[in-house]
């Protein structure tokens, strides 16, 4: 079983603060790591799909960085915003099938 | 274009009734996938297809629960004899390959099931 984990569990900001969460998972057998968001009574949709270790992808106001060694990825979100309310998933790629974390909760109050 | 599309939006049955689950990939994708997601749990992936096959069934919580994929295309996830800790939402995605480049997952919008 593999063990994808990620923190916190929830946050709660204020419009216009940055923040960031974490995501660990097994340095060996690595793809991929998928980010996703997934806001309430919407389907989850992708974020960044990132392989290379030290990589780093920005949507907007969101980024991410990858390190494959010590088996962490990072979301940043600069400037939040309400819309930015929903859950953050990452999702470790051995190759075939896709172990998500138990995700983080983001709420943005105005 | 249409996305992932899956039927029904919501299901409510009797304990020990059988249920299937539609799920329509985006048009061209080959590789289909279904998770689930229990109250207060995470996504649980439960079964990949490959084309028509699928190379990987060991998330499948128990023998209750089967699935197929047709033509390369529309798959059902059919569950027996359900029983209560079936209940949860049920997600299909699907993406151009498994194997070879990594590939977004693009997410339907789900069937809630729920097992009275």
């Amino acid at each position: 079983i593999l063990n994808v984990e990620q923190s916190p569990q929830s946050l709660h900001v204020q419009e216009g603060d940055s923040t960031n969460f974490t995501c660990s998972f097994p340095s060996s057998n690595f793809y991929a790591l998928h980010w996703y968001r997934w806001e309430t009574a919407k389907s989850p949709e992708a974020l960044f799909v990132m392989t290379l270790n030290g990589d780093e992808k920005k949507k907007g106001r969101i980024s991410a960085t990858l390190n494959t060694k010590e088996g962490y990825s990072y979301l940043y979100i600069k400037g939040s915003q309400p819309e930015d309310s929903a859950t953050y998933l990452c999702a470790f790629d051995a190759g075939n099938m896709l172990t998500f974390g138990g995700g983080t909760r983001l709420m943005v109050k105005p | 274009g249409a996305g992932v599309s899956q039927s029904p939006s919501n299901k409510v049955t009797e304990k020990g009734k059988d249920v299937e689950l539609r799920c329509d990939p985006i048009s061209g994708h080959t590789a289909l996938y279904w998770y689930r997601q229990s109250l207060g749990q995470g996504l649980e992936f439960l079964i990949y297809f490959q084309g028509n096959s699928a190379p990987d069934k060991s998330g499948l919580p128990s023998d209750r629960f089967s699935a197929e994929r047709t033509g390369g295309s529309v798959s059902t996830l059919t569950i027996q004899r359900t029983q209560q800790e079936d209940s949860a939402v049920y997600l299909c995605a699907s993406s151009e390959t498994s194997g070879g480049s990594p590939y977004e997952q693009y997410f339907g919008p789900g069937t809630r099931l729920t097992v009275t």
